[in-house]
């Protein structure tokens, strides 16, 4: 079925931990991307691509890393969590020729 | 700046109720403007966008330029509307589709 998946939806995990948050959409659209949200507070982007080998940072500076090696797949990676990172992490996507953006379920983020 | 303002975090009101849901925003370009709808535990997907002029669901939203609003509106309140609304403006530079988002407001709508 064609849709935007995240995984996992839940994480706890502790500091200094290496983790990577994935995403993958089956519908075939070419720009992805990575938004942070704190309870109650706006989504921040924090990682865009416009296709496959292009990644680009967003608005609010981020300690991760995204890749896009394939059109599906966009990871976000930490490679050291610390408590800071602690959030709800949305992934979305967009088709070529709109600009609705399509979520995914979200990652929610624990660092202790 | 390019900021989107929700001022109400919560609106309670009433089922048969007018609804008025509030969104400034701030752009120095031509805004293209969006509300985005969040069903409790459903994924945040686009309501209405300011282009198309629809209704979706009750709602519709006009933009104003001199007030620089987005206000959703809905004349009567369903139960069903009960959810989070962000409204969210497209910018950034260079032709790729950003979106800066409210805080959001929550809608209760009761029975």
């Amino acid at each position: 079925e064609a849709d935007i998946y995240q995984t996992p939806r839940y994480l706890v995990i502790g500091t200094g931990k290496k983790i990577t948050l994935e995403c993958s959409q089956t519908m075939g659209h070419d720009k992805m991307y990575w938004y942070q949200q704190d309870p109650g507070m706006e989504l921040h982007l924090i990682h865009y691509s416009y296709g496959v080998n292009s990644t680009e940072k967003g608005d609010l500076s981020s300690e991760s890393t995204v890749s896009r090696i394939r059109t599906e797949h966009f990871p976000l990676t930490l490679e050291s969590a610390r408590p800071s990172h602690t959030s709800q992490y949305l992934c979305a996507s967009t088709p070529r020729g709109t600009d609705t953006q399509y979520f995914g379920p979200g990652t929610r983020l624990t660092v202790l | 700046a390019q900021r989107v303002t929700q001022p109400e975090k919560l609106l309670s009101v009433f089922k048969g109720a007018p609804v008025e849901l509030k969104c400034n925003y701030s752009y120095s370009g031509s805004p293209e403007l969006f509300w985005y709808v969040q069903y409790s535990r459903q994924r945040l997907q686009l309501l209405l966008r300011h282009i198309s002029r629809e209704s979706i669901k009750g709602f519709t939203a006009d933009l104003n330029k001199g007030e620089t609003s987005f206000h959703l509106k809905k004349p009567f309140a369903q139960e069903e509307d009960s959810a989070m609304y962000y409204c969210a403006l497209k910018g950034g530079s260079g032709g790729y589709n950003k979106l800066i988002f409210g805080a959001g407001t929550r809608l209760a709508v009761h029975p």
